[in-house]
């Protein structure tokens, strides 16, 4: 079956880096888009980034970009989001996200998420 | 960036009853890439809907989809205490793909 485990999540202070991971099992990494969404407390879903199923093709939403770099090693079949300059708006739950084909395609798969605080 | 508005922001109904959630799109969504997802506390997001109107694996028929173009409609017919959630839609024509604000759903 399909999983999708984050980690890397953390109480970080502004300014600071973070990296998180997404590993995946049950599917052929390689075929598919992968991206991060993101959860604020009390709030709704945020779309973050995406890869395609290659890594040659990433978009960015733009309050992030800048500060954000999605990549994918698709040897060990982990997603990574690599986060700089964080800021206290950055907070929140970060979930991984499988897409249904390489491109284009809808989320069918979603992983539990990892907590980021940026906090002083 | 096609911008989705959900509405209502919250819906209180009686266990049976039926929900109408609507989706509008600020332009045409490409080939109907409009997908819909339920959310409980604590937990991930899970597909519903996708290509507006064709349900996930497993998802009850009291579950569906509809519209086209920039309005789309979540209808949950039946309604039962398990359906209390935010239900969200999403476009994937293109990036970014944005989420609406979600639709709050209790269940009386």
């Amino acid at each position: 079956q399909v999983q999708l485990v984050e980690s890397g999540g953390g109480v970080v202070q502004p300014g600071r880096s973070l990296r998180l991971s997404c590993a995946a099992s049950g599917f052929t990494f390689s075929r598919y888009g992968m991206h991060w969404v993101r959860q604020a407390p009390g709030k709704g879903l945020e779309w973050v980034a995406v890869t395609s199923f290659d890594g040659e093709n990433r978009f960015y939403a733009e309050s992030v970009k800048g500060r954000v770099t999605i990549s994918r090693d698709n040897t060990k079949r982990i997603l990574y989001l690599q986060m700089n300059s964080l800021r206290d708006d950055d907070t929140g739950v970060y979930y991984c996200a499988k897409e249904s084909s390489g491109w284009y395609g809808y989320f069918d798969y979603w992983g539990q998420g990892t907590q980021v605080t940026v906090s002083s | 960036e096609v911008v989705l508005t959900q509405s209502p922001g919250t819906l209180s109904l009686s266990p049976g009853e039926s929900a109408t959630l609507s989706c509008w799109a600020s332009q045409s969504v490409r080939d109907n890439h409009l997908a819909w997802y339920q959310q409980k506390p604590g937990q991930a997001p899970r597909l519903l809907i996708y290509g507006a109107s064709s349900r996930a694996t497993g998802i009850p028929d009291r579950f569906s989809g509809s519209g086209s173009g920039t309005d789309f409609t979540l209808t949950i017919s039946r309604l039962e205490p398990e359906d209390s959630a935010m239900y969200y839609c999403q476009h994937y024509a293109n990036s970014p793909r944005t989420f609406g604000q979600g639709t709050k759903v209790e269940i009386k």
